[in-house]
């Protein structure tokens, strides 16, 4: 297995409360991705990272933020979570410069009650 | 709204026959790729098909690539339970920071043993 690891696995938390998602990889990979994934929806776009302090929106950033200070680490935060937010979401990584094959993580699965 | 769509959403089949899965996306490609996923898991990459590419294989992996129709297909010979997935395509496209990837809604194949 690539080496990324997402923390926490699962997570509950209560609407309006902030919550962040951690992606930690070892590949030194330059490309790092955050997806949600729900049903009839297949997995959406919420921000990726080309580079350290360089981020982009996706197809669904509205209510969420990212960073990236070290190659190895983005996080995703959920600034006030709300129910519509429930989700599985994943992480991935890929090496860029033409070599745009991608490495998931394990998965998030955040429940706001 | 996603870029690629696949078809069908679900597909059940005998062990021993072949799955066929397309997928069509709405802008120009630098690259188109196929995931698998098995329930609860991270997404596994397949196969990568380059836009001046028509046809690639991979064991009994076989993906096809129409540009001009903006379409691809992925074909599963001889299929086997452990094949029960879903499939996801998913591409890369031109300009800005090229490894945004953006992933369909995928396809639920069930091979009956």
């Amino acid at each position: 297995d690539a080496g990324i690891t997402q923390s926490p696995r699962h997570k509950v938390t209560e609407t309006g409360t902030p919550v962040t998602l951690r992606c930690h990889q070892t590949e030194n990979h330059r490309y790092m991705y955050w997806y949600r994934q729900d049903p009839g929806h297949g997995l959406r776009l919420i921000h990726y990272s080309y580079g350290v302090k360089d981020t982009d929106k996706g197809e669904v950033s509205d209510g969420y933020s990212v960073s990236r200070s070290k190659t190895e680490d983005f996080l995703l935060t959920l600034e006030s979570a709300t129910s519509s937010q429930t989700s599985v979401y994943f992480c991935a990584i890929s090496e860029g410069e033409g070599n745009t094959e991608a490495f998931f993580g394990q998965g998030t699965r955040l429940t706001v009650v | 709204s996603q870029q690629g769509e696949e078809d069908p959403q679900a597909l059940s089949i005998q062990e021993g026959e072949n799955a066929t899965m397309n997928c069509s996306y709405k802008t120009s490609i630098n690259n188109l790729q196929w995931y698998r996923q098995n329930s609860g898991r991270g997404l596994v990459h397949l196969i990568l098909i380059r836009s001046n590419e028509r046809e690639k294989h991979s064991g009994r992996l076989r993906v096809t690539l129409d540009t001009s129709k903006k379409s691809s297909s992925l074909l599963i010979t001889a299929s086997r339970a452990a094949d029960t997935a879903s499939y996801f395509c998913a591409t890369v496209g031109f300009g800005g920071a090229t490894n945004k990837l953006i992933f369909g809604t995928g396809t639920l194949l069930a091979v009956q043993p």
